[in-house]
């Protein structure tokens, strides 16, 4: 069965600490795997992996993928308050898998 | 910014009555969604569509669902027969090189 498993489950961090979030996953006919941020309303994207190894940044945000051993992580550096949110993983096989979500929870 | 429109925001109807969602997405982009999420429950994939077709849909996108883009622009989910279950947030988003969601229609089936 297809699945997509986050953790931790929820984390509260201070701020300026720095968070790894893990997305395993097992999906037939992977195509790529997506981070997004979820706050009140709707996700935004953050990332898209389609490569092993490589890593993608954007300010204090990075993420890769290792296509063998079937994971993904995201990096937050220096976190601040606005990035306390919920941060999916999604993978896309034969259909998008939703992960359950890291509930993130920065306190100043 | 480009963004992705939703309307309308909210949707109260009753059990067994027809709704439609409506999506404008960005314009240059070429694969549309349509998620859920029911509260306090994970975002759940519903279709994708390209080139004028569905290009894949999950469980429960049953007979009950439909999409469509009538005219170029928007691109609207439609829901039959309404259940109480379908009461959730929906999302449409599209795709380009990155993905934009819209601000959802919060559906409520009474």
């Amino acid at each position: 069965e297809d699945k997509v498993v986050q953790s931790p489950l929820s984390l509260v961090v201070h701020e300026g600490d720095t968070v790894t979030l893990n997305c395993s996953y097992e999906v037939t006919n992977f195509r790529s795997l997506l981070w997004y941020k979820q706050e009140k309303k709707a996700p935004t994207f953050l990332f898209m992996l389609t490569s092993s190894g490589i890593e993608k940044k954007s300010g204090r945000l990075s993420s890769i993928l290792d296509k063998k051993e079937l994971f993904s992580i995201l990096n937050i550096t220096a976190t601040q308050t606005g990035d306390s949110a919920i941060y999916l993983c999604v993978n896309t096989g034969n259909q998008f898998y939703f992960g359950t979500g890291t509930s993130l929870t920065v306190i100043p | 910014e480009p963004e992705v429109t939703q309307t309308p925001s909210h949707q109260v109807t009753q059990m067994g009555q027809e709704v439609i969602l409506r999506c404008v997405p960005i314009s240059n982009h070429l694969y549309f969604y349509w998620y859920r999420q029911i509260l306090g429950q994970k975002v759940e994939f519903l279709v994708s569509f390209y080139n004028n077709e569905i290009s894949e849909k999950s469980e429960i996108f049953d007979d009950q669902f439909s999409v469509e883009r009538p005219d170029g622009s928007n691109f609207t989910l439609k829901i039959r027969s309404t259940k109480l279950e379908d009461s959730a947030m929906y999302f449409c988003a599209s795709l380009f090189e990155t993905q934009y969601f819209g601000p959802g229609t919060r559906l409520l089936v009474l």
